[in-house]
């Protein structure tokens, strides 16, 4: 397996622009979260799936942020419109608590710049 | 609510010191503590748990319940160890972690 795919890796995007981030997390994993980096915050959840539901999205900064997983190997995370505040890595995990030692697998970000 | 604290930002030490990377944690439950890491240009990866009780690349990190810390130790840094550790906690119930705000380790020759 590839691993958490995500794309793209990189997105400059201006202001009031709409971004759509892509996962697909590693095939038979039930769960999948969707996590932003920046250097004053640290990585904070905004949203988490399991069986391709949202179960909690309390962490979405707003509703210029939504997420969706149309079916076990994909999702998107849509900002709209975008704003330089969003400016951020966003990184795709998943894992499966009935697999393994059920760790978190983390894909390799994708890095948004909003002018 | 759970919460994780990494105290410091940054830490510099030379090769072959000893480091320490403090985490604090606030859950009333049973938690369950990890710790990740991030290399340069590298994927964040898991380093250890604390249910394994097992050494990674010489790091350990024991769960003190009493103080609600769950801090990473290594006896001698390489330089190799220089990169970002996120300490992170879950519960048996809830399936997310909660990471804390990252420790950027940096090991001077």
């Amino acid at each position: 397996d590839a691993g958490v795919i995500q794309s793209p890796r990189h997105e400059v995007t201006e202001m009031g622009q709409e971004v759509t981030l892509r996962c697909k997390p590693i095939s038979g994993h039930d769960y999948l979260f969707w996590y932003r980096q920046t250097m004053m915050r640290g990585l904070e959840l905004l949203i988490y799936f399991n069986n391709n539901v949202p179960i909690d999205d309390s962490g979405m900064p707003e509703d210029r942020f939504s997420a969706k997983m149309p079916n076990a190997s994909f999702s998107t995370l849509k900002i709209q419109p975008s704003e330089p505040r969003d400016s951020a890595v966003y990184f795709c995990a998943s894992r499966s608590l009935g697999q393994g030692s059920g760790e978190l697998f983390f894909g390799e970000g994708s890095r948004l710049t909003v002018l | 609510a759970q919460r994780v604290t990494q105290p410091e930002k940054l830490l510099s030490v030379f090769k072959g010191a000893p480091v320490e990377l403090k985490c604090n944690y606030s859950y009333s439950g049973s938690p369950e503590l990890f710790w990740y890491v991030q290399y340069s240009r590298q994927r964040l990866q898991l380093l250890l748990r604390h249910i394994s009780r097992e050494s990674i690349k010489g790091f350990t990190a024991d769960l003190n319940k009493g103080e609600t810390s769950f801090h990473l130790k290594k006896p001698f840094a390489q330089e190799e160890d220089s990169a970002m550790y996120y300490c992170a906690l879950t519960d048996t119930g809830r399936r997310a972690l909660t990471f804390g705000s990252g420790t950027r380790l940096q090991v001077q020759p």
